[in-house]
């Protein structure tokens, strides 16, 4: 069974708007950690954004925000006022806290495209 | 600002070579992983490296694969006969043992096998 599943393969949003990438997944850790990458055309893989599931405030960095949703199990990822130079692919992570490896499970990913 | 760096960027090699991939993890990191990235496809643990020896180790890390730290800097991973199928972006990423346990990852080499 997938443990992180992003629906969305692809997605267009507008320069200046928001735009919301989802995320969800399974697990039955009490802790585990959710984290969300972007990865441009060159290659690299930039740290977004983490949420832990004991925190109680949905994170935030900049223009970029998770909205965090423990019942549902979904970690949806809020991009705020796009701009060009986020085109790219957006990968969600989760880090399981029972192994003791604290390796990460990602998804499918979702490429995103601003449109000037 | 540390980093994770890795080398080389780019690797073509023969099929039924051996590759040595090579990473050297921040500093104050106690926790070392090989990824893998098939083109167009979703990034796939390998192997996690603690305390000298491998963690855990996915169904991906057969016998093919093996990991080194030769010394107190660096961390590679090695492909003894290389097969078409491992062509790959392979990232390293290091971390410790802090609230979130985040990954740094390095920028990645890509492998090209022909």
């Amino acid at each position: 069974a997938q443990k992180i599943t992003q629906t969305q393969p692809g997605m267009f949003v507008q320069e200046k708007e928001a735009v919301t990438l989802d995320c969800t997944y399974d697990t039955s850790d009490q802790s585990y950690g959710l984290f969300w990458y972007k990865q441009p055309s060159s290659g690299e893989m930039i740290f977004l954004i983490y949420q832990g599931s004991y925190d109680e405030q949905n994170a935030t960095e900049g223009r970029y925000s998770l909205n965090f949703q423990k019942a549902r199990k979904s970690a949806n990822l809020v991009i705020s006022a796009s701009q060009l130079g986020d085109s790219a692919m957006y990968f969600c992570a989760m880090r399981e806290g029972g192994s003791g490896t604290y390796k990460y499970i990602f998804g499918t990913g979702t490429r995103l495209k601003v449109l000037a | 600002e540390p980093e994770v760096t890795q080398t080389p960027s780019h690797q073509v090699t023969q099929m039924g070579q051996e590759v040595i991939l090579r990473c050297v993890p921040i500093s104050n990191h106690l926790y070392f992983y090989w990824y893998r990235q098939i083109l167009g496809q979703k990034v796939e643990f390998l192997v996690s490296f603690y305390n000298n020896e491998i963690s855990e180790k996915s169904e991906i890390f057969d016998d093919q694969f093996s990991v080194e730290r030769p010394d107190g800097s660096n961390f590679t991973l090695k492909i003894r006969s290389t097969k078409l199928e491992d062509s790959a972006m392979y990232f390293c990423a290091s971390g410790f043992r802090d609230r979130t346990y985040e990954q740094y990852f390095g920028p990645g080499t890509r492998l090209t096998v022909t």
